[in-house]
């Protein structure tokens, strides 16, 4: 079975300071980890997807995130942050067989002081 | 180019009453998902599709029915609705895994809020 866990359910940074928003999943096999953003009242937007090519995957908006199989990690950094990356941001693990269905995390807000 | 549409956007409810939500994708992806967010729990999978005319569940079925008889729509009913399923819906879609195994990114719709009394 497969399951992600999201620490901190809020994360709050200033404008301009390092973002780092931290998932960890459980998978029994390898693992598609995905990164989604949520701004409000919307739908989720995929923000980065890692899919076994490069540990490093860039997405959009200057976020990134780093896959770690020893840590069983994927945490979605950003060097400055913005005032318009305030949003929840979802952590979700799909399996390499199966339906390849998406497991979710439980969401981080962040939250961005000027 | 709409991408998924759901349909109502909100709606109230009494308990006991039956409704249908409507999912339409048209970007031609074989699978279909309703998903149910809540406050601090995620979201989580209530039915799924594979294809046309079949359907599955997923983490939290209970409650609710699901419908798949045109690939481009994915219908979610509740017969009898309780104030438990007050919750935020979202339909999503995508392509089926790739040959290799690479996985495949969900698309989502807006949503739509649904209140039970």
């Amino acid at each position: 079975a497969q399951s992600v866990t999201q620490l901190g359910s809020h994360v709050s940074v200033s404008e301009g300071a390092l973002v780092l928003l931290r998932c960890n999943y459980s998978s029994s096999v390898p693992p598609y980890l995905f990164w989604y953003v949520q701004y409000p009242n919307q739908g989720l937007q995929l923000l980065l997807k890692y899919t076994s090519a490069a540990t490093l995957v860039k997405g959009i908006n200057g976020f990134e995130a780093e896959f770690k199989k020893s840590e069983t990690s994927f945490h979605l950094t950003k060097p400055s942050a913005h005032m318009s990356d305030a949003a929840e941001y979802f952590c979700a693990v799909s399996e390499s067989s199966g339906y390849s269905t998406l497991t979710f995390g439980k969401g981080t807000m962040l939250l961005v002081s000027p | 180019n709409a991408g998924v549409t759901q349909t109502p956007k909100f709606r109230v409810l009494k308990t006991g009453q039956s409704m249908t939500l409507l999912c339409a994708q048209d970007m031609n992806h074989e699978y279909m998902y309703w998903y149910r967010q809540d406050p601090g729990m995620g979201l989580r999978l209530i039915h799924y599709s594979v294809g046309e005319g079949t359907t599955a569940k997923g983490e939290v079925p209970d409650g609710y029915n699901v419908s798949r008889l045109k690939k481009q729509n994915f219908l979610l009913g509740l017969e009898s609705a309780a104030p438990s399923q007050t919750s935020v819906y979202f339909c999503a879609s995508s392509y089926p895994p790739q040959s290799t195994g690479g996985g495949q990114p969900q698309h989502f719709g807006d949503g739509t809020r649904l209140s039970i009394l």
